[in-house]
């Protein structure tokens, strides 16, 4: 399976302790990106990637999140002290830029629960 | 107001009608545009990706730009029920996908 891949698909930790996923984008995809999705509504940008770069973080993530990418391939998330809040789907995708956007593919995503 | 907006639904069709779907954008610095299909607990597919005004056919699907009017569209054909799922846009500004909520289509037997 070439496309993007996320582990682990499902998370359920106590509140306050950290979690961690992993996402591996596809192979030669030089950007990569993290969103958040809550129930009956859209993905939300979290930060996303240029090879190893982290380019923006979202101004509403806060200082418990953190991303890292540290050789251009798979990166991982996570999220320390963990609140109820933060439980939602964690998306991963992937694309192409050689100086113009290409589309972006996503995958399954993990799913957090924090009890 | 948001950058991108899209009637949440539920849009409910029977079986073989043309399901029409929309988003409209406020900015237009937004470049490149895409439509995703998403099944409950997955994520999403991507269907269609465009990236100039027109029209763009794949399949059953046809993906329309309109950026004077800040606009795009989805059309599918022949609708059958496993075309049931959410329907995201979704749009690249400055390497950016921002997204609308996703309309949620129902089709019936």
């Amino acid at each position: 399976d070439t496309g993007v891949s996320q582990n682990p698909r499902h998370k359920i930790t106590k509140r306050g302790q950290n979690v961690t996923f992993r996402c591996d984008p596809i192979s030669e995809h030089n950007r990569l990106y993290w969103y958040r999705q809550t129930l009956g509504q859209g993905p939300e940008f979290l930060t996303y990637f240029q090879n190893e770069a982290q380019l923006e973080k979202s101004r509403l993530l806060s200082d418990r999140f953190s991303a890292e990418r540290p050789k251009g391939s798979f990166s991982t998330l996570e999220i320390q002290r963990t609140e109820q809040g933060d439980s939602a789907m964690y998306l991963c995708a992937s694309s192409l830029n050689r100086g113009r956007d290409t589309e972006a593919f996503f995958g399954q995503g993990t799913r957090l629960t924090v009890v | 107001q948001k950058e991108v907006e899209q009637d949440p639904g539920p849009l409910s069709v029977p079986e073989g009608a043309i399901v029409s779907l929309n988003c409209t954008y406020s900015n237009s610095a937004f470049q490149y545009f895409m439509w995703y299909r998403q099944y409950s607990r997955k994520g999403p597919e991507l269907l269609m990706y465009t990236y100039s005004s027109g029209n763009k056919e794949d399949g059953r699907f046809t993906a329309q730009v309109d950026k004077s009017s800040k606009y795009i569209s989805l059309f599918i054909r022949d609708s059958q029920p496993s075309d049931s799922a959410t329907y995201l846009c979704a749009m690249i500004r400055w390497g950016k996908l921002q997204f609308g909520a996703g309309t949620q289509v129902v089709v019936t037997p």
